[in-house]
């Protein structure tokens, strides 16, 4: 079974300052691993995936994330925060194309001050 | 392409009763899943219907339930409501073969 681990149920930063969210997973085969951003009364939004290929991903709003299956990590990062960043924001895994049982995290609340 | 809708946005009940949620997935995807968020235990898996059919279950009683129409569309089924099933309930449609699922805006129950 997979599961994920997000580092630190909040984090805050400076309007401008780098952004890093710590994400690890555990998965018996190669993973796909997304993150997913939700702000607030709204539901979750595709910020970027990674499937195969290339392991630094780039994503919508600036955001990047790399794999590193040694360490396996898929930590998202920015580098300026923005005040319209401030969001609950989750990774994901899932075993493989066409399965549909995403298992997330419990979410990293980003917040971001002036 | 419209976006995976929910209905509707908001529902308050009380315990005891039942309710129906509904998702229109985006055009073409045959794949709805649903699930469930709540501060406590975050985003659980319910289940995944895919051409009409329960493809996959999470971990939840036998009170949540599920079924998908012909048109791909999908309703799921909680009943008997127990003060912990107030939540954010979700659902996400996949295109076939596809890896990304993408998120309706939810539907908010509160069980009082």
């Amino acid at each position: 079974a997979q599961s994920v681990t997000q580092l630190g149920s909040h984090v805050s930063v400076s309007e401008g300052a780098l952004v890093l969210l710590r994400c690890n997973y555990s998965s018996s085969v190669p993973p796909y691993l997304f993150w997913y951003v939700q702000y607030p009364n709204q539901g979750l939004q595709l910020l970027l995936k990674y499937t195969t290929g290339a392991t630094l991903v780039k994503g919508i709003n600036g955001f990047e994330a790399e794999f590193k299956k040694s360490e396996t990590s898929f930590h998202l990062t920015k580098p300026s925060a923005h005040m319209s960043d401030a969001a609950e924001y989750f990774c994901a895994v899932t075993l493989y194309s066409g399965y549909s049982t995403l298992t997330f995290g419990k979410g990293t609340m980003l917040l971001v001050s002036p | 392409k419209a976006g995976v809708t929910q209905t509707p946005r908001y529902l308050i009940k009380t315990r005891g009763q039942q309710v129906t949620l509904s998702c229109s997935p985006i055009s073409g995807h045959r794949s709805v899943s649903w699930y469930q968020q709540t501060p406590g235990q975050g985003l659980q898996f319910l289940f995944e219907y895919f051409s009409e059919t329960q493809r996959n279950k999470g971990n939840f009683p036998g009170r949540f339930s599920g079924r998908q129409f012909s048109n791909s569309r999908s309703e799921m089924n909680v009943s008997t409501l127990e003060l912990g099933d107030s939540a954010l309930y979700l659902c996400a449609s996949k295109a076939d073969g596809g890896e990304t699922q993408y998120f309706g805006p939810g539907t908010r129950l509160l069980v009082l």
